[in-house]
């Protein structure tokens, strides 16, 4: 299958800094990129569709100023969480859609932990 | 609005038996189903893929199987192993392009 990179796989940040997370899309080009959230023990929430040139659109109390999300090619979208606080620490997780749109392939997530 | 829900939560069972685990939706006007897999910690594998005109996939020691009008999908593993135990997510998209709706996964535990 296609191969979606995630980088950086964890990041310890302090509160009130920005971290920026990277979604690569190494084999195939993504019009589309989802970004979801996930608490422990539970299923994946989306935050928000990606859309290459455009800008993103986010799920129902998504704050989108606070989760910036750019998708300026068609392999690398990127989600900035800024100001960030403890209660912003989570798992991150990117996805692509194949060419066809028909299949959704993952990065390997990313753990934020906010201090 | 789409509701996927997967039953049970959680499953444990000896190394050697079968798991069957259920995915269950309120529309049935999908384009298509997928299941993953996802080990602690670390993003999702998709496991299977099934079109919404088809009844099942098969692949290794997975099958999937699609009942499209009733909202209903399986995933069935034979002879469970160790390696297996992890948490299983069921998704599924109203059209190409289109987000997936998670159901809330099935944690698997198998012991040897």
């Amino acid at each position: 299958g296609a191969v979606v990179s995630q980088h950086p796989s964890w990041v310890i940040c302090k509160s009130g800094t920005s971290v920026k997370i990277e979604c690569r899309s190494l084999d195939f080009q993504a019009t589309t990129m989802f970004w979801y959230r996930q608490f422990p023990k539970q299923s994946l929430m989306l935050m928000a569709t990606s859309n290459e040139g455009s800008k993103a659109t986010y799920e129902q109390g998504v704050e989108k100023d606070k989760f910036l999300i750019n998708h300026a090619s068609l392999t690398l979208s990127t989600l900035t969480v800024t100001s960030a606080h403890p209660e912003d620490s989570s798992f991150y997780i990117c996805s692509a859609s194949s060419p066809m749109g028909t299949e959704a392939f993952f990065g390997q997530g990313t753990r934020l932990t906010v201090v | 609005k789409q509701e996927v829900t997967q039953i049970p939560a959680a499953l444990s069972v000896p190394e050697g038996e079968n798991l069957v685990l259920n995915c269950s939706f309120t529309d049935s006007a999908i384009y298509n189903l997928q299941w993953f897999r996802q080990d602690p910690g670390k993003g999702l594998t998709s496991l299977l893929l099934i079109q919404s005109s088809q009844r099942e996939q098969t692949s290794g020691r997975l099958n999937a199987s699609l009942d499209k009008s009733s909202g209903r999908s399986t995933l069935y593993i034979a002879a469970s192993q160790p390696g297996d135990s992890a948490t299983y997510l069921c998704a599924v998209r109203a059209a190409a392009g289109n987000k997936l709706t998670f159901g809330g996964g099935t944690r698997v535990l198998v012991k040897p």
